[in-house]
């Protein structure tokens, strides 16, 4: 079982729809990443969170440190959010390593 | 953006041959990682380095070398590639302040086929 879970693996939508990726994990940790990747491009990263949510546009991040769970929200989708998002977490132990689930890969059909 | 670079972007060798990729970066970040993207896996670590000359194994690092002789590049070398070494190579950058973490920022990729 990998230690980063997401949910669902595809997602497909229509532009508006309201959309949520939620990913799992297993160890405690100091820092939830959320990345984007759109195809064939580079990942860039979108939230950093450790407790409660972050609000960027039309992207909100939540984290649930004691369910060891976060979800990632996306308000009036729109096809150019179709992307793979990606999360990552460091866990407690002292290095700077993360731990990445596969991803989510999110369609806007408009 | 981050000041992150990739060279090359892309790369088609043969097996057997040695493979150097480069990543360089302006930000003047202590930390560098280099990872591999393949389809059906999250991002695994390869080896990452926490300053000059100062590097350490990821969870994939059977078959890579790296060296950092300087701050600003961070070299990952096949000595002899394979072609379970065709993949998507990112390099990642961050700083790291004392009892803190710091998000980690990505190049562009260099996708490289092993024939």
């Amino acid at each position: 079982k990998n230690e980063v879970e997401q949910s669902p693996q595809n997602l497909t939508a229509q532009e508006g729809e309201f959309i949520t990726i939620n990913c799992s994990y297993s160890v405690g940790i100091s820092a939830l990443h959320w990345l984007q990747q759109h195809p064939g491009g580079g990942i860039v990263s979108l939230f950093m969170l450790s407790s409660g949510k972050k609000k960027h546009g039309r992207l909100i991040a939540t984290i649930n440190i004691q369910e060891k769970h976060s979800s990632l929200h996306i308000t009036a989708s729109h096809p150019r959010d179709s992307a793979v998002y990606i999360c990552a977490v460091k866990a407690l132990s002292g290095n700077e390593k993360l731990t990445f689930g596969t991803g989510t890969r999110l369609t806007i059909i408009p | 953006d981050a000041g992150i670079t990739q060279s090359p972007r892309h790369k088609v060798t043969e097996t057997g041959t040695p493979v150097t990729l480069r990543c360089h970066q302006t930000e003047n970040h202590r930390y560098m990682y280099w990872y591999r993207q393949d389809p059906g896996h999250g991002l695994r670590l390869i080896h990452y380095s926490y300053g000059v000359k100062d590097t350490d194994k990821g969870e994939v690092s059977d078959g890579y070398s790296v060296s950092r002789s300087k701050t600003e590049d961070f070299l990952l070398t096949l000595e002899s590639a394979t072609s379970s070494q065709t993949s998507v190579y990112f390099c990642a950058i961050s700083e790291s302040d004392r009892g803190s973490y710091n998000e980690q920022f990505f190049g562009p990729g260099t996708r490289l086929t092993v024939l």
